[in-house]
């Protein structure tokens, strides 16, 4: 099994549109957890932490159920600027900065 | 924000030559350096990790002696593919640790071995 899985899409949806991500993770000890965006052949980019308690920035909430071992990340109102990869990211344990990715699920947005 | 400057972005090369990545922290002092490959539709992959003055730690599966990496300073890390092959082509990319889960990618250097 894969440490961090994610349906690789890609999900096609149009401007405006609300579309969420899933991603799971095995490793129970896992102690920090990421969104990533990836453009295409680009350097991944931090787009937001992902707490218990949830978090929003703008369209974007990201959510953690530790219990299921699941992440989320929710997109409102799409923008064709939000196609991309989007990556869900672990920290493997304690005392590291070891990320562990998912493949990425693929979002292309149309007009 | 703290930058990684990455080079080359693109290298084309024949096969059994071997070919330099060098990643760069400009405004930082990089202590950890990770090093990552990415196959085309598929995850980046932690090759090595890299602490500066020591040997780097090598995942499973990855030949040390063919992906040497060298992290002589806290600003400058690398990663050499030694006589490279077809296989060998992909998407590297480093990232510099301050600690704290604070990474910084570098853009990345796309290998194509003909």
């Amino acid at each position: 099994r894969k440490e961090v899985e994610q349906d690789p899409g890609p999900f096609n949806v149009p401007e405006g549109a609300t579309v969420a991500f899933n991603c799971t993770y095995s490793n129970s000890a896992s102690q920090s957890f990421f969104w990533y965006r990836q453009d295409c052949r680009k350097e991944p980019k931090l787009l937001m932490s992902v707490y218990s308690s949830g978090n929003e920035d703008g369209r974007f909430t990201a959510q953690l159920n530790r219990a299921s071992q699941y992440i989320s990340l929710l997109i409102r109102d799409s923008k064709l600027s939000d196609s991309a990869t989007y990556l869900c990211v672990v920290v493997g344990s304690y005392n590291t900065d070891k990320l562990i990715f998912g493949t990425g699920t693929r979002l292309q947005v149309f007009p | 924000g703290a930058v990684v400057s990455q080079h080359p972005s693109r290298v084309i090369c024949k096969s059994g030559t071997s070919v330099k990545i060098e990643c760069r922290s400009l405004d930082f002092q990089a202590t950890t350096m990770f090093w990552y490959r990415q196959f085309p539709k598929q995850s980046l992959m932690l090759m090595a990790t890299s602490n500066e003055g020591s040997k780097a730690t090598y995942e499973q599966g990855v030949e040390k002696d063919k992906f040497l990496i060298n992290h002589a300073s806290l600003t400058l890390s690398t990663l050499t593919v030694t006589s490279a092959h077809p296989e060998d082509s992909s998407f590297y990319i480093c990232s510099g640790s301050t600690g704290r889960e604070k990474l910084f990618f570098g853009s990345g250097t796309q290998l194509s071995v003909l």
